[in-house]
């Protein structure tokens, strides 16, 4: 069964960093694209990142691009991403999402249940 | 960036009624890259269909996705209770931007 599990999520000030993880299970994640995906408050889906399987290729939202970066370890099965410079605008819910194939960019049958980033003084 | 309006932005409808919610994209989806996803609240998206027509694995067939080119189309026929909840559309293979969604209530 596949599982992905988040976490890293909190409560930040404006200007501050945090890293969201993703530990994933139950398919070979080496051969898997991956994405976030935040959602804010009472709005709507918003794809931030992905990254090939390899880790060679990431993609970033121009919301996002410039302070958000998207890594993995293959080695532990996890995705991470670190968002610096961070803004209220950045609060949300953030998920984890797997892809099935290669490259990143498609889209996702597999989602984890998501982590709350909150930035605020 | 291909930008996607979905309506209406709520549908209000009973149970048993058919649902048809629109996607409409500013530029041409290549290959129908678009799919469709259901949103209950406190919940995960779940991917209804991709590929604008292929049903997910263990989506019940009430659920078809129609379209091509700008124009797409989730048809729920016969409405479950369980299936009042937000759907959104995404179009995928670039910069993936989805749809703003559209809330489907109980009448």
């Amino acid at each position: 069964e596949v599982q992905l599990v988040e976490s890293g999520g909190g409560l930040v000030q404006p200007g501050g960093s945090l890293r969201l993880s993703c530990a994933a299970s139950g398919f070979t994640f080496t051969t898997y694209a991956m994405n976030w995906v935040r959602q804010a408050p009472g709005k709507g889906l918003e794809w931030v990142s992905g990254i090939g399987a390899s880790g060679g290729s990431t993609y970033y939202a121009d919301s996002v691009k410039g302070r958000f970066t998207i890594s993995r370890d293959n080695s532990k099965n996890t995705v991470y991403l670190q968002m610096n410079s961070l803004r209220a605008e950045d609060t949300a819910v953030y998920y984890c999402a797997k892809d099935p194939g290669f490259q990143p960019l498609l889209y996702s049958a597999y989602w984890g249940q998501g982590t709350l980033v909150t930035v605020s003084s | 960036e291909n930008v996607l309006t979905q309506s209406p932005g709520t549908l209000s409808l009973s149970p048993g009624e058919r649902a048809t919610l629109s996607c409409r994209a500013s530029q041409s989806v290549s290959s129908n890259y678009l799919a469709w996803y259901q949103q209950k609240p406190g919940q995960a998206p779940r991917l209804l269909i991709y590929g604008a027509s292929s049903r997910a694995t263990g989506i019940p067939d009430r659920f078809s996705g129609s379209g091509s080119g700008t124009d797409f189309t989730l048809t729920i026929t016969r409405l479950e209770p369980e299936d009042f909840a937000v759907y959104y559309c995404q179009q995928y293979g670039s910069s993936p931007p989805f749809g703003q969604g559209t809330r489907l209530e109980i009448k």
